[in-house]
């Protein structure tokens, strides 16, 4: 039972270089989120997608872009990393049904952009 | 918007009750999470609360008061696994339903 997986676990970028943080989920929700974690400003949404086709931008959109093609994988690109995107990433799904569906995150993406 | 405050730190001892507060200020409330995430991990469910009351679950409780903006969750017989961020999130009413997140309150058991 996979649930939400995130690769890389850890990445090191200089700044300029471009990547894709990937994410996938098993368990068929249409809801799929990123969130960056900093030390003393809790989690903030960076972009989230209510199903295949459908993104929008969160709290913290800029430098990042998203796509949904598939139900089940929903990638975060970084497309001029700059050391202000040094942050732990992490990915949510949840089913879109009633209020109290909670979020599933995966396991976290640590980044340093020196 | 919504505005989210926590404690930043607390300390207790295994064995003894704590009690973590959050208050929150919002532009619409769909209801109230408290996640748990221990150092290096992601975090996990722990409670939910939509209506005003004690929810209990084992050795954790979760309460809400709407009209004061408040809930609190209730750690009993503290155990040293007990250590972590406990992080409260209120649910947007919008369509996307989106969580926001407190800072989270890192919690320190001691032997």
């Amino acid at each position: 039972n996979a649930g939400v997986t995130q690769t890389p676990k850890f990445q090191v970028l200089k700044t300029g270089q471009s990547m894709t943080l990937q994410c996938a989920q098993d368990m068929n929700h249409e809801y799929m989120s990123w969130y960056r974690q900093d030390p003393g400003m809790g989690l903030r949404l960076i972009h989230y997608s209510v199903g295949a086709g459908i993104t929008d931008q969160g709290e913290v959109p800029n430098g990042y872009n998203v796509s949904r093609s598939t139900t089940e994988d929903f990638p975060l690109r970084l497309l001029s990393a700059a050391p202000s995107q040094t942050s732990v990433y992490f990915c949510a799904s949840s089913a879109q049904g009633a209020a109290n569906e909670k979020l599933f995150f995966g396991s976290g993406t640590q980044l340093s952009v020196l | 918007g919504q505005n989210i405050d926590q404690p930043t730190e607390m300390t207790a001892t295994e064995g003894a009750i704590v009690q973590i507060n959050c208050t929150y200020q919002t532009s619409g409330f769909n209801g109230l999470f408290w996640y748990q995430q221990h150092a290096g991990e992601a975090p996990t469910f722990l409670s939910y609360n939509v209506l005003d009351g004690l929810e209990e679950k084992g050795r954790f409780s979760s309460f809400l008061s709407r009209s004061k903006g408040y809930s609190y969750l209730l750690l009993k017989e503290l155990q040293m696994k007990d250590s972590a961020s406990y992080l409260c999130a209120v649910r947007d009413p919008g369509s996307a339903r989106q969580l926001t997140f407190g800072s989270g309150t890192q919690l320190t058991v001691l032997p």
